[in-house]
């Protein structure tokens, strides 16, 4: 129930080309999903992040596409850069029962992507 | 504004020994998350502290603790560890309440021999 799964688990793009990245979900009260980007030796930083009353959120180049009768979400990189080559992790939350807590995220497993010059 | 900083950035250990890891969120943030990141497992939650509160609990044995102090900065401990602990401890902070995103500092690189 509290599982996120990704695929694929890596990918290769040319420049210039679109990263599809897919997640889906069965909780359904997961309201919150966030896209994360790790690059070596740092840790996951926020890219971009959508809420199920939306279908699609973009920001210059990100995009996520979410379908809530599917329970899926997806993140589209378009015109991709070799700089953009990282492990993404999609995840999702759902409002604590405390108030006073933080949302706990559960992780997808990653996709490694890497875009070639 | 500095980010979330975690110290020290690596440490090798023996099995049995403990350690502990420290976590400094960003200023004003009062949550602080701790996640395990592997290679086989992914990045799994661990526990959060809110206001020196654990608030939340992974699925983790005991050996895994934690603390948060009156400035919101947050240690986790580790007992009699394994070499299954290897892995990269991540620590996330945020606001709570006004926003749902968390930000994560650059982990703890932990290996036990």
């Amino acid at each position: 129930q509290q599982q996120v799964k990704q695929s694929p688990q890596s990918l290769i793009v040319q420049k210039g080309g679109i990263s599809i990245i897919n997640c889906a979900y069965e909780n359904t009260a997961f309201d919150y999903f966030p896209w994360y980007q790790q690059f070596p030796g740092k840790g996951p930083a926020l890219l971009i992040a959508i809420r199920p009353d939306v279908s699609e959120k973009k920001e210059g180049r990100f995009t996520i596409s979410f379908n809530k009768s599917a329970k899926q979400f997806s993140l589209h990189i378009m015109d991709s850069q070799p700089g953009d080559s990282a492990t993404y992790f999609c995840a999702a939350t759902s409002r604590p029962g405390d108030a006073g807590s933080a949302r706990q995220l559960t992780f997808g497993s990653g996709t490694q992507l890497t875009v070639l010059p | 504004k500095a980010g979330v900083t975690q110290t020290p950035r690596y440490l090798i250990k023996t099995r049995g020994q403990q350690v502990t890891l420290s976590c400094s969120p960003i200023s004003g943030h009062r949550s602080v998350s701790w996640y395990q990141q592997t290679p086989g497992q992914g990045l799994q939650f661990l526990f959060e502290y809110f206001s020196e509160t654990q608030r939340n609990k992974g699925n983790f044995p005991g050996r895994f603790s934690g603390r948060q102090f009156s400035n919101s900065r947050s240690e986790m401990n580790v007992s009699t560890l394994e070499l299954g602990d290897s892995a990269l401890y991540l620590c996330a902070s945020s606001l709570v309440r006004s926003t749902d995103t968390q930000y994560f500092g650059p982990g703890t690189r932990l290996t036990v021999l």
